[in-house]
């Protein structure tokens, strides 16, 4: 069974700072991984989809990573800001592109 | 945005009755999928469908069942509401091409 693994639950930094975000995977056989953000309230907004034959994939201050033999994948955020404030998770495709999710990263910035 | 209206998007239920959630999609996209989010459990996977008439279970399909008869439009229905079905559903669809999911706003669903 798929498992997906974000730790930790909740991260809270001042604003300006460059910060990772870290989603762990069971399934080696992974071919591609999905980053969203969920603010409070909301549904699931896809900012990235990072394939296993890409090691990277950036939409402008997002940064996301791919690692299939340590099973790790990172979202990285440069210069955050209070805007950037919500829930972000990780998602990996199964068959049929059946989605398995972490429990979120839920992400403060402070002014 | 891939064009995904979840209606209701809020609903209050008694134990025992039935409730249908529908999901509608303007994209064409062949695989739909319904999820419900719980605190502590994250997003699960209830349903989906990969065309018209065809459906397979996810991994918390008990209580649930799906129909899906237009490209367009993907129900759930809780056959007999339950307390432990008190949740937030999500719709999905999957664009082919990109591999991505896009979802809609969800149904915040009480049963009392």
């Amino acid at each position: 069974k798929q498992e997906v693994t974000q730790i930790p639950a909740a991260l809270s930094v001042p604003e300006g700072e460059n910060l990772v975000l870290n989603c762990s995977f069971t399934d080696s056989a992974i071919y591609n991984l999905q980053w969203f953000r969920q603010d409070p309230g909301k549904g699931l907004t896809s900012l990235l989809l990072i394939q296993s034959s890409q090691r990277e994939q950036t939409s402008g201050r997002l940064n996301a990573s791919l690692d299939k033999s340590s099973g790790r994948s990172t979202l990285y955020i440069a210069a955050s800001q209070p805007g950037d404030s919500a829930t972000y998770l990780c998602a990996q495709p199964g068959a049929n592109s059946k989605l398995t999710f972490g429990k979120g990263i839920t992400l403060s910035v402070r002014p | 945005d891939a064009g995904i209206t979840q209606s209701p998007r809020h609903k209050v239920t008694e134990t025992g009755t039935p409730v249908t959630l529908r999901c509608h999609q303007t994209e064409n996209h062949r695989y739909m999928y319904w999820y419900r989010q719980d605190p502590g459990h994250g997003l699960r996977l209830i349903h989906y469908s990969y065309g018209v008439k065809d459906t397979d279970k996810g991994e918390v399909s008990d209580g649930y069942s799906v129909s899906r008869s237009k490209t367009e439009d993907f129900l759930l229905t809780l056959e007999s509401a339950t307390s432990s079905q008190t949740s937030v559903y999500f719709c999905a669809t999957l664009d082919g091409t990109k591999n991505i999911q896009y979802f809609g706003a969800g149904t915040r669903l009480s049963v009392l």
